[in-house]
């Protein structure tokens, strides 16, 4: 949706490179941000989320950072594998306080062996 | 627990004609969500519900009724199917709103092909 924007939207890194998402939201009021994987004709799956009142969230090699300020955060892997392989996704509340998740267009990793 | 279920995986429909998606889940979620996704687009909400007997509109309603007569199932109808209603459809399911539990939980999808 256009109240949730997601950059790049493909990317493409050798493996063992770091890679970074951006998500930028307008609702202000937002205060639960999470990242879907979506691997080629599965489902979505969250791999990780991150509330306002931390700035930074890391599981192994995956990481989330927030910018309330700014209203972004960011998705990063490091140390990356073709496994990690897939479309990624964010989201966000709808503008207005609906409380009602719009996702970001994805962005496309590709981790050349 | 199964999670959320969603028949059929594949169908398709001549333009004009109707169908129902199914979607169960046993997680005892309140809220559940249709989306349905394009190439490019992401994945847009069509309907969800916040509750038993509740449903309301998300950004893509057009074409599409839905119905939350039992907890656990979420329908999703096309009365007259149309071309622009070919996608993948996604049915997924939070244990309340999405802000406060957090994620939500998706079906394997139904790809509907409408020619």
């Amino acid at each position: 949706g256009e109240n949730v924007e997601q950059h790049p939207s493909t990317l493409s890194v050798q493996e063992g490179d770091s890679a970074v998402i951006k998500c930028t939201y307008s609702d202000s009021a937002s205060n639960y941000f999470p990242w879907y994987k979506q691997e080629l004709g599965k489902r979505p799956q969250l791999i990780i989320d991150i509330r306002s009142n931390v700035g930074e969230k890391k599981d192994q090699r995956i990481a989330v950072t927030l910018n309330k300020t700014a209203k972004h955060f960011s998705l990063h892997i490091t140390e990356t594998q073709p496994e990690d392989s897939a479309v990624y996704f964010c989201a966000a509340p709808e503008a207005g306080g609906s409380y009602i998740p719009t996702f970001g267009r994805g962005t496309s990793l590709i981790v050349h062996p | 627990n199964a999670g959320v279920t969603q028949t059929p995986k594949f169908r398709v429909l001549k333009t004009g004609q109707s169908m129902t998606l199914l979607c169960a889940q046993d997680m005892n979620h309140e809220y559940m969500y249709w989306y349905r996704q394009d190439p490019g687009m992401g994945l847009r909400l069509i309907h969800y519900s916040v509750g038993e007997g509740t449903t309301a509109k998300g950004e893509v309603p057009d074409g599409y009724n839905v119905s939350r007569l039992k907890k656990q199932n979420f329908l999703l109808g096309l009365e007259s199917a149309a071309p622009s209603q070919t996608s993948v459809y996604f049915c997924a399911s939070s244990l309340t709103g999405w802000t406060v539990s957090g994620a939500l939980h998706f079906g394997n999808g139904t790809r509907l092909t409408v020619t």
